[in-house]
């Protein structure tokens, strides 16, 4: 069985100084990994994916995340938060062979100017 | 059209009304997949189709039925709508499942 688990449900930051948003995860298999971005009302939007190649994963907006097998994390980072990165983050788990993907209860950013 | 939408972007609706979500995606994804999202649970799957003409239950099915006629289109029913599945409802889809998928702008939907 898949899980998730966002450590932190809000995270505030100043603008201009790191984001950290932390993510732990349990699969049984080799997972593949995500984190989604949803601004107010709208969709989500892909801000990265990890399958199985290179541990740091590069995303849009000048995110990264780092895949950690020893300590089941996929932590995302920022090095300045900028306005503009204000919203939910979801980290997301899925299994190949397993249809569904495992999303987490979100982490709220707020970005104090 | 490009990418995901649903129809309607809101409704109203009293309990024990039928209502159906509509999602159209124009990518060619084989996988569709329905969510709702309240407050504190993130997202959770309701049901999803591997590909056009099957179809399989998620997370919280109980309510809700779902059909894949083609590859395009996805709609979500309540044959009779319940408080409780007052939500807001996101539509996915993927090129093959599992893998990254591609959302709609979501339905909000309010049961009374």
């Amino acid at each position: 069985a898949q899980s998730v688990t966002q450590l932190d449900s809000h995270v505030s930051v100043s603008e201009g100084t790191p984001v950290l948003l932390r993510c732990n995860y349990s699969s049984s298999y080799s997972p593949s990994l995500f984190w989604y971005v949803q601004h107010p009302n709208k969709g989500l939007q892909l801000l990265l994916k990890y399958t199985s190649a290179a541990t740091l994963v590069k995303g849009i907006n000048g995110f990264e995340a780092e895949f950690k097998k020893s300590e089941t994390s996929f932590h995302l980072t920022k090095p300045s938060a900028h306005m503009s990165d204000a919203a939910e983050y979801f980290c997301v788990v899925g299994d190949f062979g397993n249809e569904k993907l495992t999303f987490g209860t979100g982490t709220r950013l707020t970005i104090i100017p | 059209i490009a990418g995901i939408t649903q129809a309607p972007t809101s409704q109203i609706l009293a309990a024990g009304r039928r209502m159906t979500l509509r999602c159209t995606q124009d990518m060619r994804h084989n996988a569709m997949y329905w969510y709702r999202q309240d407050l504190g649970l993130g997202l959770r799957l309701i049901h999803y189709s591997n590909t056009a003409g099957t179809t399989g239950k998620g997370e919280v099915p109980d309510g809700y039925s779902v059909s894949r006629a083609n590859t395009d289109d996805f709609p979500l029913t309540l044959a009779s709508a319940v408080p409780s599945q007052t939500s807001v409802y996101f539509c996915a889809s993927s090129r093959e499942s599992p893998d990254t998928q591609y959302f709609g702008p979501g339905t909000r939907l309010t049961v009374l």
